[in-house]
């Protein structure tokens, strides 16, 4: 079946530490979105990526960063420079991200501080 | 700058008991209204999608309509699998950067 899968469920992070979270997909799509999700907001856009070799910040890519080396893989480090972590993180792809079409959400990934 | 607002925050209904869901927004030149499904621990799920003011879709029980400043969805006679978080979006002709909501909890009671 086609999707988005998304590792690992749960992550935990040492104070200074970087940590990674994958995203894979086989949708065939050119666009793919990074998400973070706190309770009681709505989703905020980290980056997005359009093409393979091509990424562009959202509005709170500090203290985040990506790479968008293959179609199906958009892995998010996040950095010791983003002080409030803890997060439910959600990666999602679109055919290509130019007519406004509908996102494929992958299951998240719960991110804690220890 | 482009807004999305839902309300109510949470919804509290009984088995059968119908009500809607709104979604008011504001965004330059209106591409596409988006409804997902969230359940917990779990990624959206897609639900509908709305382009021009008029618009109405059905899926079982809900049913979407869109005008031109905000958007319902209706659930007639509720399952408690329905209870879910339900996300409304949008993405304007300035981007194809997808706004969202904070969401509407919804309990449903057998």
């Amino acid at each position: 079946d086609g999707g988005i899968t998304q590792s690992p469920k749960y992550l935990f992070r040492k104070e200074g530490q970087n940590v990674t979270l994958s995203c894979e997909q086989n949708l065939n799509h050119d666009a793919m979105y990074w998400y973070r999700q706190d309770p009681g907001q709505g989703l905020r856009l980290i980056y997005y990526s359009q093409i393979v070799n091509d990424f562009q910040k959202g509005d709170i890519a500090e203290g985040y960063s990506v790479s968008r080396e293959k179609k199906e893989s958009f892995p998010l480090t996040v950095t010791s420079a983003q002080k409030n972590p803890t997060a439910f993180y959600l990666c999602a792809s679109s055919i290509d991200g130019r007519r406004g079409e509908k996102l494929f959400f992958g299951s998240g990934t719960q991110l804690s501080v220890l | 700058e482009d807004q999305v607002t839902q309300s109510p925050e949470a919804l509290r209904l009984q088995e059968g008991e119908s009500s809607s869901l709104n979604c008011s927004y504001t965004v330059s030149g209106l591409r596409g209204l988006f409804w997902y499904r969230q359940d917990p621990g779990k990624g959206p799920e897609f639900l509908f999608t709305l382009y021009s003011a008029g618009e109405e879709k059905e899926k079982e029980r809900l049913k979407a309509t869109l005008t031109k400043k905000e958007s319902f969805l209706h659930i007639t006679a509720p399952k408690p699998e329905d209870s879910a978080t339900y996300l409304c979006a949008v993405i304007g002709n300035g981007g194809f950067k997808t706004i969202f909501g904070a969401g509407t909890r919804l309990f449903v009671k057998a």
